[in-house]
């Protein structure tokens, strides 16, 4: 099944603002949105947002996510040390009937 | 609180069988569709399969068509994955998940060896 297309790494400074991106097609992206997931090395994934652009309870507002046509966006800002993990974002594909992912950025605060 | 709380994993030979479940508890498991995902150490995360609320619909990875099956007990608030015919690419760290990912597990591992 494909994927959804993001950049395999991405390196900001400390305190500056991190824009992830994630893209895809109109049968995910641009069907229902994405949730985008934080994971730390040795961690399960945890969700920053939901495929409304919504942050769960106890996210920081540091996390906002959004979306244009067939490509979702996650921006954090003020980068703090322990932001640094992989970031991924999954959306339904309602063409292939199967829930697909990103392969995931790995971001790195300098 | 919502935790879901994966089980059933652990070492297997090759051509085996392991049953994962998956306790889920702080929130209404029989209004959410469920899903298994699946991580090699170091690689990304891989969608195994999903399942609608009331157990009417399922759709597979086509890796693990006709091999893995899932299941879940609303009454119990429970979800399972009927994993036969293992291979050892079916080696990872499986998380039981909500809906495309809203809430995780922490994940059990599966080793597929002789």
């Amino acid at each position: 099944q494909a994927g959804l297309t993001q950049p395999p790494s991405v390196s900001k400074d400390l305190r500056q603002t991190a824009t992830l991106t994630c893209t895809g097609n109109s049968y995910n992206v641009g069907y229902q949105g994405v949730v985008w997931l934080q994971q730390h090395q040795g961690h399960p994934p945890k969700a920053l947002s939901n495929r409304n652009n919504n942050r769960p309870s106890g996210i920081s507002e540091r996390f906002s996510a959004s979306r244009s046509g067939n490509t979702a966006s996650l921006t954090i800002t003020g980068l703090q040390p322990e932001d640094e993990a992989d970031y991924y974002c999954s959306a339904w594909d309602s063409s292939l009937s199967a829930l697909v992912f990103g392969g995931g950025t790995k971001l790195t605060v300098l | 609180e919502v935790q879901l709380v994966e089980s059933g994993g652990g070492l297997v030979q090759p051509g085996g069988s392991l049953r994962l479940s998956c306790a889920a508890s702080g929130f209404t498991f029989s209004s959410q569709w469920m899903t298994w995902v699946r991580q090699v150490p170091g690689k990304g995360l891989e969608w195994v399969a999903n399942i609608k609320q009331d157990g009417s619909e399922k759709y597979y990875v086509d890796s693990v068509k006709g091999r893995f099956t899932i299941s879940r007990d609303n009454a119990k608030n429970s979800l399972h994955l009927q994993m036969n015919s293992l291979r050892a690419e079916d080696t990872a760290v499986y998380y039981c998940a909500s809906d495309v990912g809203d809430y995780w597990g922490q994940g059990t591992l599966v080793t597929v060896s002789s």
